[in-house]
C-alpha cells in the first residue's frame, strides 16, 4: 500500500537510448515532483506539476520530458541518454495544506 | 554554488548518547527548514521541520535548533538509537509550501549498540 511508487526501480541502459520511468501516489496530492540525486548526493528539484500542469522546470536539458496523464501520475521520459544522466531519480508529491514532501523509493538509472 | 550545506559526510555515536547534525545556508531568503531521514533504497522520510520564526522546534527525541543570524541549523537525536542510522538531508525553501527544497548533501549516522 505504498503511497508513492515508481517503477523500475533500477534501469540499466546504453548510452543514445530512450527510456521511462512512471511514478503513481495515492495520497490524493495535487502537486508532484521529480528530483535528481547526483553522484555528490545532492538532491536537486527538476520539475513540479500541480494538477497535470507543469509549473517548476528547473533549466533540465529538452531530453528530459514529463508527462502528467493525470494529478496521481508524473511519468519521466528522458531521450538520448547521456552517461552524465546516470543518478537515482525520486518522484514526490505533496498536498495542497502540507509541507512534507512524500518520496517514493527512487529509480537507479545506469547509462553504459 | 551549494546553497545547503552539510559538511560531515559522517558520524558515528553510541547508542544512548546525543547525536548532532549540523547544517548551514547562504542564501538568507530561506523560511523554512526541514530534515530529511533516508534509509537504502528509499526514499527520503520527513523527520522534523521548522520555521524562520522559530529557533527550536522538538518532536520527541528528535530537536531542531536555528540560528539565523550564523545561517545554521542543527537535528538533535537523544537518545540515539541503532534503528536511527541512516543518511540525514537537510533542506531548506522559500516559503512553506513549495514543495521546491534545496537539500544538502547528507550526514550519515551510525549509531552503534
Amino acid at each position: 500500500d505504498t503511497a508513492v511508487s515508481q517503477t523500475p526501480k533500477y534501469l540499466v541502459t546504453q548510452m543514445g537510448n530512450d527510456k521511462s520511468i512512471k511514478c503513481e501516489q495515492n495520497l490524493g496530492h495535487d502537486t508532484m515532483y521529480w528530483y535528481k540525486q547526483d553522484s555528490k548526493k545532492f538532491l536537486k528539484i527538476m520539475f513540479s506539476y500541480n494538477n497535470k500542469e507543469l509549473i517548476i522546470n528547473e533549466t533540465v536539458p529538452n531530453r528530459f520530458s514529463p508527462k502528467s496523464p493525470d494529478k496521481a501520475h508524473l511519468n519521466l521520459h528522458i531521450n538520448s541518454l547521456e552517461l552524465g544522466d546516470s543518478a537515482v531519480y525520486f518522484c514526490a508529491s505533496v498536498g495542497l495544506e502540507d509541507e512534507k514532501l512524500f518520496f517514493g523509493s527512487g529509480t537507479q538509472l545506469s547509462v553504459l | 554554488d551549494q546553497q545547503v550545506k552539510q559538511n560531515s559526510p559522517s558520524l558515528s555515536v553510541q547508542e544512548g548518547r546525543i547525536s548532532i547534525l549540523n547544517c548551514d545556508y547562504t542564501n538568507s531568503m530561506f523560511d523554512y527548514f526541514l530534515w530529511y531521514k533516508k534509509y537504502p533504497a528509499e526514499g527520503p522520510t520527513f523527520l522534523i521541520s521548522i520555521s524562520s520564526i522559530k529557533d527550536k522546534n522538538e518532536d520527541g527525541r528528535f530537536t531542531v535548533f536555528l540560528n539565523k543570524s550564523a545561517k545554521h541549523l542543527s537535528l538533535h537525536i537523544v537518545p540515539s538509537q541503532p534503528g536511527d542510522s541512516a543518511v540525514y538531508f537537510c533542506a531548506a525553501s522559500v516559503g512553506r509550501n513549495t514543495g521546491k527544497l534545496i537539500f544538502g548533501q547528507g550526514t550519515t549516522l551510525q549509531v552503534k549498540p
